[in-house]
């Protein structure tokens, strides 16, 4: 069965670091979605993409992040100078159509370190 | 505003016993509301989704909108049920999650 797989699983990073997580999506979906669970904490919505666009973005993604499908099969999400409360786990998502009570696929994560 | 309340973070239950997990929801509007489960180091996977109305690994949800809730039951626990659980809400798109109920199945 088709999964959402994401790279590196783990990254550690200096505060004020560029760090791009990476995701490929199940080959025919079309949307995409990241998510972060901070320790502790619940897992929160970041950003939808559809068609090369953002979506929807929720108050967390602000100016430092960004994303990106580069070419065909990546998605990916970019924090350009991160801070002390960055370190989560990043989760990224996706649907084949986009609908509304359509089931999002999970990746397995990416553990963000920020030192 | 729409949020999703799991108050429990940690269940402790026997093997064979019934579990209940709690979950309760506020939207304004007409609620597609989903469970979520990630066993131990492994990604969030669906469980079951209120619209299918199926039963999946002897789990079952029923949504009561007059109390806002969707709790997810089982009527006997086994071992291999021990995980995080997750609620979630479907909000235009995006996923509104609740905190997690950790289930621990004990032999």
């Amino acid at each position: 069965e088709p999964e959402v797989t994401q790279t590196p699983s783990h990254q550690v990073t200096q505060m004020g670091q560029e760090v791009i997580l990476r995701c490929v999506p199940i080959s025919n979906h079309l949307y995409f979605y990241w998510y972060r669970q901070i320790l502790g904490q619940k897992v929160e919505f970041l950003v939808s993409f559809y068609n090369n666009e953002i979506s929807e973005k929720s108050e967390i993604f602000d100016d430092q992040f960004s994303v990106e499908r580069p070419d065909g099969s990546n998605f990916t999400l970019k924090i350009r100078s991160t801070k002390l409360e960055d370190s989560a786990m990043y989760f990224c998502a996706s649907t084949q159509r986009g609908i509304l009570r359509e089931t999002q696929y999970f990746g397995p994560g990416t553990r963000l370190l920020v030192l | 505003a729409q949020r999703v309340t799991q108050p429990e973070k940690l269940l402790s239950v026997f093997k064979g016993a019934p579990v209940e997990l709690k979950c309760n929801y506020s939207y304004s509007g007409s609620p597609e509301l989903f469970w979520y489960v990630q066993y131990s180091r492994q990604r969030l996977q669906l469980l079951l989704r209120h619209i299918s109305r199926e039963s999946i690994k002897g789990f079952t949800a029923d949504l009561n909108k007059g109390e806002t809730s969707f709790h997810l039951k089982k009527p006997f626990a086994q071992e291999e049920d021990s995980a995080m659980y997750y609620c979630a809400l479907d909000n235009t798109g995006k996923l509104i999650f609740g905190q997690g109920t950790t289930l621990q199945v004990k032999p």
